[in-house]
């Protein structure tokens, strides 16, 4: 166990549907980030929150959205769901200054 | 552009037959290259963080060693459970935002 938890484990959903994936990230850790994995792409950059704040965005979707609550815990709302966004997500997390990320086992998400 | 590519895409080994695995990056000003192991269906596991060129670190029959250039991760007589995804990331950009190659998937067989 990393300490970062990720929930749902398995998500499958159909076309044009709305998903939100949970992460709460170790104990401790001020920065979440949020990370797409697919076969092709491996991994890419989403989005980061320190604090409840956001800090950076990488080439994330208009469709996908994230916040980072007053607990610390993090969510990434997927919308408008397409063939194309069925991958894994994993959220990791960081103490203030530190690049060793510490990553959750991930939401494998099927859209079908 | 800053980039990191990583060589070979996949690599089959005997157990025993050591090797090395190559990170390339293109980036000004690096703060820090790191190594990670993905076993499938998991998220990346760190290994190591090396800094500056010619810093090497060590864990078991793992070896990550830097250059200006590149990043090497030598294993040394290989065994069947180190058969996984090596992924190298560095930090491109603010904010501490790591970007990864897309990995090097090593197979041992017994």
């Amino acid at each position: 166990d990393s300490g970062v938890t990720q929930t749902p484990k398995h998500l499958i959903t159909a076309t044009g549907q709305r998903v939100t994936l949970r992460c709460s990230p170790r104990s401790g850790d001020l920065s979440v980030y949020w990370y797409q994995q697919s076969l092709d792409q491996g991994l890419q950059f989403l989005i980061q929150y320190y604090n409840g704040e956001e800090r950076a965005k990488g080439n994330i979707l208009e469709r996908f959205s994230a916040q980072q609550f007053p607990d610390l815990h993090s969510e990434l709302n997927l919308s408008s769901l397409e063939l194309g966004d069925s991958a894994l997500y994993f959220c990791a997390s960081s103490v203030t200054g530190n690049y060793g990320y510490t990553f959750g086992s991930g939401t494998r998400l099927t859209v079908v | 552009e800053d980039q990191v590519t990583q060589s070979p895409e996949a690599l089959r080994l005997q157990e025993g037959e050591s090797s090395s695995l190559n990170c390339s990056y293109t980036v000004s000003g690096l703060r820090g290259l790191f190594w990670y192991r993905q076993d499938p269906g998991k998220g990346p596991e760190f290994l190591f963080t090396l800094y500056s060129a010619g810093e090497e670190k060590e864990k078991e029959r793992l070896k990550a060693t830097l250059t200006k250039k590149e990043s090497f991760l030598h294993i040394t007589a290989p065994k069947p459970e180190d058969s996984a995804t090596y992924l190298c990331a560095v930090p491109i950009g603010s904010n501490y935002k790591l970007t990864f190659g897309k990995g090097t998937l090593l197979t041992v067989n017994p």
